[in-house]
């Protein structure tokens, strides 16, 4: 079974605090993904990475950078944490060839106070 | 991309078959339709997946009409384990760019 893990399921920071949340993959996907999901607003892309060091914006990337430096791995940074970040953050891999099949994380809810 | 429109939420009772209907009026040529299904703290999950007619697997069949501006999706039997939100999703072939919407709250009673 494809596993995506993260690295924490609850986190609760200050605003202002640089915040990394980590994503891997055990099943060697190409891509990978970071949403975000809030009440009423369904889930949203904040960016996605098709290969090692390569990045692409989604939806809602102000505010948040990525790293991809090893292909199992892709972290989502808020350089500067602030309320209005306080979500569900998810993390999803998938091949090249097999799109719209996605494999979420678990998730972490973070809470900016 | 193409927006989905579904609805908020639906009711059904244990043994029933549930059809959640999705309205995709401007799909484009190269997409394909997705639903997913999320639990509470959990990831959303992949069900089905189809791009014209019907697709079945041994969770859910999709139907697709010819216009393809909307889809079907049908749980047979529901139990209560399937009380989810269930996320109708509308992607170019070219793009794994995912439009997530707010889905369906499925409420399975006993």
């Amino acid at each position: 079974d494809v596993k995506v893990t993260q690295s924490s399921r609850y986190l609760v920071k200050r605003t202002g605090e640089k915040v990394f949340l980590e994503c891997v993959q055990d099943m060697d996907h190409e891509n990978m993904f970071w949403y975000r999901q809030d009440p009423g607003l369904g889930l949203r892309l904040i960016y996605f990475s098709y290969d090692v060091k390569m990045k692409e914006k989604g939806d809602i990337p102000e505010g948040y950078s990525v790293s991809r430096e090893k292909k199992e791995r892709f972290s989502l940074i808020l350089e500067s944490a602030s309320t209005n970040q306080t979500s569900m953050y998810l993390c999803a891999s998938n091949r090249v060839t097999s799109v719209g099949e996605q494999y979420f994380g678990p998730g972490t809810r973070l809470t900016v106070t | 991309l193409a927006k989905t429109t579904q609805p908020i939420s639906m009711d059904s009772y244990e043994g029933q078959e549930v059809n959640i209907t999705c309205s995709h009026n401007n799909i484009a040529t190269n997409d394909y339709i997705t639903w997913y299904q999320q639990f509470p703290s959990q990831g959303p999950r992949f069900i089905i997946q189809g791009y014209k007619t019907k697709v079945t697997n041994e969770v859910a069949s999709l139907f697709i009409p010819a216009d393809r501006k909307s889809s079907t999706l049908s749980l047979p039997r529901v139990s209560l384990s399937d009380t989810a939100v269930y996320y109708c999703l509308v992607g170019a072939y070219n793009t794994d760019k995912l439009i997530f919407g707010t889905g369906t709250r499925l409420q399975v009673f006993p």
